[in-house]
Order: C-alpha cells, then sequence, then structure tokens
C-alpha cells in the first residue's frame, strides 16, 4: 500500500512557526494535499497540489513537497490553528491514500 | 453553492449491510469532472478512504475493503449511494461522502458526515 507517515504531534508556541511532514518514498513526484480537521468538524482543504491555498485559507499557510517528504508550514501560529493535520495524494492504482494525521498543539 | 449530505441509519448489527446516500447539490454528477468518495473515520482514528466514482461512471475500491463494498450513484437523483456488507464493530465510524474534481484528485467539498455505530 502507499502508506504515507506523518509524526502523530506537533507543538509550537504562539506566534512561532510550526512545520508538519508527510513522507513516502519519492513523493516529490506527486501532488500533495492538506486538511485541517477540529473535533466534531468535517475535514477542510488548506493546500493542494502541494502549494496553493483555497480562498478564504490565510497565507500562513504554506506548502511544500521534495523528494521524499512533504511539508506544510503554519507560520505565527494561532490559537485557532489547533486542529489535527492530514496530507493525502491521489495513485492511479491505489485512488486516494491519507496520511495518519498529526495533532498541532499550540502552546 | 456545493452540498452534500449523508443519510442512513446510525445503528446497524453485527453481519449486517450498512447502505449509505450521499445527496450532493450545487454540481451534477454527469459533470465530466467531478467525482464523489466515500471516507470514514473510526472515533479518535485516522481518515480512511473507501470507494470512489467518477463522472463515468468508473469504480474504484479500497484493496482492502473492496470484496464487501459497493459504490453506485443515480444522476437524475444526484445521490451517491455506498454498501458496505457484514458490518463488523470495528467498522464503527464517522463515515464521510467528499467530491474529488479530476485532475489532481483533492477534496473540496466535504459531507458533514454520519456516525455509523455497529452493536448488537
Amino acid at each position: 500500500s502507499y502508506e504515507l507517515t506523518q509524526p502523530l504531534s506537533v507543538s509550537v508556541a504562539l506566534g512561532q512557526t510550526a512545520r508538519i511532514t508527510c513522507g513516502r518514498n519519492n513523493i516529490g513526484s506527486k501532488s500533495v494535499h492538506w486538511y485541517q480537521q477540529k473535533p466534531g468538524q468535517a475535514p477542510v482543504l488548506v493546500i493542494y497540489r502541494d502549494s496553493n491555498r483555497p480562498s478564504g485559507i490565510p497565507e500562513r499557510f504554506s506548502g511544500s513537497n521534495s523528494g521524499n517528504t512533504a511539508t506544510l508550514t503554519i507560520s505565527r501560529a494561532q490559537a485557532g490553528d489547533e486542529a489535527d493535520y492530514c496530507c493525502q495524494v491521489w495513485d492511479s492504482s491505489t485512488a486516494a491514500v491519507f496520511g495518519g494525521g498529526t495533532k498541532l498543539t499550540v502552546l | 453553492q456545493v452540498t452534500l449530505k449523508e443519510s442512513g441509519p446510525v445503528l446497524v448489527k453485527p453481519t449486517e449491510t450498512l447502505t449509505l446516500t450521499c445527496t450532493v447539490s450545487g454540481f451534477s454528477l454527469s459533470n465530466p469532472r467531478m467525482g464523489v468518495s466515500w471516507i470514514r473515520q473510526p472515533p479518535g482514528k485516522a481518515l480512511e478512504w473507501l470507494a470512489h466514482i467518477f463522472s463515468n461512471d468508473e469504480k474504484s475500491y479500497s484493496t482492502s475493503l473492496r470484496s464487501r463494498l459497493t459504490i453506485s450513484k443515480d444522476t437524475s437523483k444526484s445521490q451517491v449511494v455506498l454498501t458496505m456488507t457484514n458490518m463488523d464493530p470495528v467498522d464503527t465510524a464517522t463515515y464521510y461522502c467528499a467530491r474529488i474534481p479530476g485532475g489532481d484528485f483533492f477534496i473540496d467539498y466535504w459531507g458533514q458526515g454520519t456516525l455509523v455505530t455497529v452493536s448488537s
């Protein structure tokens, strides 16, 4: 299976920069998408196609993808950014694949 | 305005078949760029993709659950239906339907989700 590896948790101080990784061999050859999910809510797309932000998503959210790691970066972290974040790719053989999710804590 | 809404039973018994319906609005299931997936999330756990149906009616299934899943659509009713056979308590989860435009295949719209509990 095409598994995506994420850290279980990431902590960041208020106002600092958080980086959440999504790893897999040669993930740089895929388009990676990121979702934010708050408790009791459906996920929300925050980054698509590696580094693109949907309308309404703050510029503080950015993404990159190269080699074996894709990264979601949240600058100037706010309390409202505290959530689970999950990466996703689409593979022609396995269709949609999700990472295991990362819980972001803003201290 | 694009919306997706899941409907179905909140409680099923072990060995029963689950049938969930996703009713969409704001786009057509016949739009050649649009597909719909079903995704689930057990309590406190990660998202798991289950099945996808493309606009041309081509279907794709999770390898591990393929034998238990069937996805179909009724374009005239704007509905996508998922059936899962032989339900087990480990299938207890929130089930989401989601729209996936073709091309890069990211989810741009999610339903609110429906919690299905499997228990006798």
